[in-house]
Parts: C-alpha cells; sequence; structure tokens
C-alpha cells in the first residue's frame, strides 16, 4: 500500500499562509497526471474535495486555496488564511488500490 | 443537485452484521465509480473499497476484503455496503462518495455505526 504521511498539526495566523505536506511512500504520479487530491474536513462535516490531480482547483473553491507537487511531494498552501479554513486537511492518492489518505493535518489558529 | 443520502447505520452487537445503503440523485449515478470511507471517533478517514459503474471490478483495502461487500444497484442509484463479523474496531461514521481521476468528489452526510454489547 502507498502510505501518505503528513504532519499532524500546523499552527498559524489569520492572513498568513500555511503550506500543509504530503509526502508518499512511492511516487503517485502516471505520466503528467499526479494522482494526489486534497480534501477539507470541518467537525461534523463530512470532507469535501479541495485540490484534485495536485493542483486543479474543485468547483467552488476560493483561489486562496492551491495546490503543487509531483513524484512523492505535494503541497497543500492556504494563503491568506482565513478564519473559515481551520479545518483538518487530508490528502489521498489515488495511484493504485488501495486507494489511501494521509492522517491529515490539524490547521489551528496561533 | 447532487445528493448522497447514507441510511442503515445504528447499534450492532458484535460479532453481527449491518447493511448500509447510499441513495443517489442528481447526478448519473451509472456513470460513476462509487467508494466507501469511514472515521472512527476522533480518528482520520479510511477507505474502505470502491466499485466500478457495472460492478465488474470491486476493490477493497486488504484488511476489510474478507468482512465487507461492496454493491450497487444502477437501477435503484443506490450503493450497498454489506458489514460482517462486526467489531469495536468497526464503530465509525461510514461515508460514500462517488469517484472520479480527480478524487471523491461528492460525499453523503454519514451515518454512524456502533459496535456494543
Amino acid at each position: 500500500d502507498i502510505v501518505l504521511t503528513q504532519s499532524p498539526a500546523l499552527a498559524v495566523s489569520l492572513g498568513q499562509r500555511a503550506t500543509i505536506s504530503c509526502r508518499a511512500s512511492q511516487s503517485v504520479s502516471i505520466s503528467r497526471y499526479n494522482l494526489m487530491h486534497w480534501y477539507q474536513q470541518k467537525p461534523g462535516q463530512q470532507p469535501k474535495l479541495l485540490i484534485y490531480r495536485a493542483s486543479n482547483l474543485a468547483s467552488g473553491i476560493p483561489a486562496r486555496f492551491s495546490g503543487s507537487g509531483s513524484g512523492t511531494d505535494f503541497t497543500l498552501t492556504i494563503n491568506p488564511v482565513q478564519a473559515d479554513d481551520i479545518a483538518t486537511y487530508y490528502c489521498q492518492q489515488s495511484r493504485e488500490s488501495p486507494l489511501t489518505f494521509g492522517g491529515g493535518t490539524k490547521l489551528e489558529l496561533k | 443537485e447532487v445528493k448522497l443520502v447514507e441510511s442503515g447505520g445504528g447499534l450492532v452487537q458484535p460479532g453481527r452484521s449491518l447493511k448500509l445503503s447510499c441513495a443517489a440523485s442528481g447526478f448519473n449515478f451509472n456513470d460513476y465509480w462509487m467508494g466507501w470511507v469511514r472515521q472512527a471517533p476522533g480518528k482520520g478517514l479510511e477507505w474502505i473499497g470502491e466499485i466500478n459503474k457495472d460492478s465488474s471490478t470491486i476493490n477493497y483495502t486488504p484488511s476489510l476484503k474478507d468482512k465487507f461487500t461492496i454493491s450497487r444497484d444502477n437501477a435503484q442509484n443506490t450503493l450497498y455496503l454489506q458489514m460482517s463479523k462486526l467489531g469495536s474496531e468497526d464503530t465509525a461514521i461510514y461515508y460514500c462518495a462517488s469517484e472520479t481521476s480527480g478524487g471523491m468528489d461528492y460525499w453523503g452526510q454519514g451515518v454512524m455505526v456502533t459496535v456494543s454489547s
């Protein structure tokens, strides 16, 4: 299985940039496709797709969210962080079955 | 509007079985792979498995392959998760979601399953 590693928590100030990383145990890229996706989950809610295939903004997601990376190293950036962004963020790979999620990064206010 | 609504959860005794349903509307269910994800209390997301459009391909996470069975009824726009030999470790919120090459784009609100005597 492909293991995805995320830092458990990140403290950030409102209005600043937040950078959340996800490292895969093996490449999740096929040709030009980077099969890594990012989700936001707030307490008591279902996850929401933010970024698909590493760098594509999902429908209705604000432009302050962006994603980058390829191979084994991926980043979700929120700039600037707003109060509504306080949540837990998960990466997920769809390069091969079983699909796997990272452990999640809880974004907290500094 | 896309809607995924899970049902069938609740309190179940250890060792028993339970079948969850996920009713889909607002999109062409027949054209989508579908998946199940669960989340134990206070924990992260765990992918359970997926099923393709015509049920000819079903994949599971290895640790759950012998306990859980995914199926679908395209005529009823419904996805199912049959769970057997349930234990306390299966206590979680269970989500259904549509899958594309761009990730899991639509999610249900989830249904709670509690395994306890």
